[in-house]
Parts: structure tokens; C-alpha cells; sequence
């Protein structure tokens, strides 16, 4: 199906395990983003990725790896999760990263740290 | 560095009662674009509209209504007639340049969470 998708959907992990979280996308799109929603602060980005092996730090990026060697993948790790990690992420992404193009999400990923 | 302040945590009203969801915002960026997305209870994240800095004009796309004015970096959503299905929450976001690096990222609003009472 085209869009944008993620897996898993829900996750349950223990501290101190290593987590990724998948994204694909089916538009081709140059950018693709990765943001955390907790309540009280909104969506903050995590990490974004302007092509194939181009990834840059977002607002919150400690504890979390990036990679992107194709350009519909855009995984995120967590290398050695913690309680604070607990959040829902979203991944998104757009055409060309101008402030003209729009975001389109995923559907999230539910990540609960124990 | 830029700020969107959505001051309104949670509104409630009556279905069929009109609502304003209030967006401020601060950017230094002459060039910018905000927008409005839902999150309905199942979690999504859908695009509403987008602006640009430059088109001050009120835009009306069925029951929505959004109110732009640079004087007071404002961009407010207006629902009239309420229905049940409106129910969500709701975020401002503004995009302007992030880092420097003339790549555009979104900022968002804490949201704004809406109950329409049947």
C-alpha cells in the first residue's frame, strides 16, 4: 500500500535493551523525520534525514541512533532504552524539506520502557 | 528560535456550538508556514492546511475556518457547528528554517485537546 507505515505498532521493552522502531515510506520522499509525542510537550524532533546517508540531530536526540541507507527506510534505535524513552514516535516525511511541503505521519509506534 | 503556544490544554463544549482553537507563534524567519493537524483518539496525525506568511487571507474549507494575522502572529481555527467526530486533539505548527542548514523542519504547539459533548 503507498504511504507511510511503521512497526512495530506497539512495543513493550525492559531497560537497558537495544529497540528499533522501522519506518518505510512509498513516496519517494526526500526527507523523513522522527518526532516523539509526550504529553504536556507536544511532538519533538528526534532526528531528520535530508537524503540517503544524510541524517542530522533534531531538538531531542540523546539515546537514539539513525540510519538511512535506502531512501524509503528511515529506521530509529534505541541502543540501550530507558524509562524515559517511554513515548509514542511518529515518523514522517515530505517531498523536499521546503518550508512549502508538507509532513505526512505514520500511523506512531506505542513504546513502553519497564 | 521559534515557538508555537497553543494556550488552551483542553476545551469542551456542546455539539452543534462553534470553537475557536487559538495558535500564537514567534519566528525571526520573514518566510514561514504554518499548519493544522488533528489527532484523533486512534492516534493519526492528519493535515489539515497549510499557510504561508505572505497570504493573510481567512481560508474556509467546509465547517473549518482558519484566521491568519501577522499583527499579532496569530493563526486561529475556527469549527462552527461542532459535531461528535470533531472530537481530537488538535496542533498548531509552524515551519521555518532549522539550523541554518536551509532545510525546513516543523515546530509544534503542546496541542489543544477538543470534547464535543453530544
Amino acid at each position: 500500500d503507498a504511504g507511510i507505515t511503521q512497526s512495530p505498532r506497539y512495543k513493550i521493552t525492559e531497560t537497558g535493551r537495544q529497540v528499533t522502531l522501522m519506518c518505510h515510506q512509498t513516496w519517494s520522499h526526500s526527507y523523513m523525520f522522527w518526532y516523539r509525542q509526550d504529553l504536556g510537550h507536544g511532538l519533538r524532533l528526534i532526528y531528520y534525514s535530508a537524503a540517503a546517508d544524510i541524517t542530522d540531530k533534531g531538538e531531542v536526540p540523546d539515546g537514539y541512533v539513525v540510519s538511512r541507507s535506502k531512501t524509503e527506510n528511515f529506521p530509529l534505535t534505541l541502543e540501550s532504552a530507558t524509562r524515559s524513552q517511554t513515548s509514542v514516535y511518529f515518523c514522517a516525511s515530505s517531498e523536499l524539506g521546503r518550508s512549502t511541503d508538507t509532513q505526512y505521519f505514520g500511523p506512531g509506534t506505542r513504546l513502553t520502557v519497564l | 528560535a521559534q515557538k508555537v503556544t497553543q494556550a488552551q490544554t483542553e476545551i469542551s463544549v456542546v455539539e452543534k456550538e462553534d470553537v475557536t482553537l487559538d495558535c500564537v507563534y514567534e519566528t525571526r524567519d520573514t518566510t514561514y508556514y504554518l499548519f493544522w493537524y488533528k489527532q484523533p483518539p486512534s492516534g493519526e496525525l492528519v493535515f489539515l492546511i497549510r499557510r504561508n506568511s505572505f497570504d493573510e487571507q481567512n481560508e474556509i474549507s467546509g465547517r473549518y475556518s482558519w484566521n491568519f494575522q501577522k499583527s499579532t502572529s496569530s493563526f486561529n481555527f475556527t469549527i462552527t457547528a461542532s459535531q461528535v467526530v470533531d472530537s481530537a486533539v488538535y496542533f498548531c505548527a509552524l515551519s521555518a528554517s532549522y539550523s541554518g542548514a536551509g532545510s525546513y523542519q516543523l515546530t509544534f504547539g503542546k496541542g489543544t485537546k477538543l470534547s464535543v459533548i453530544p
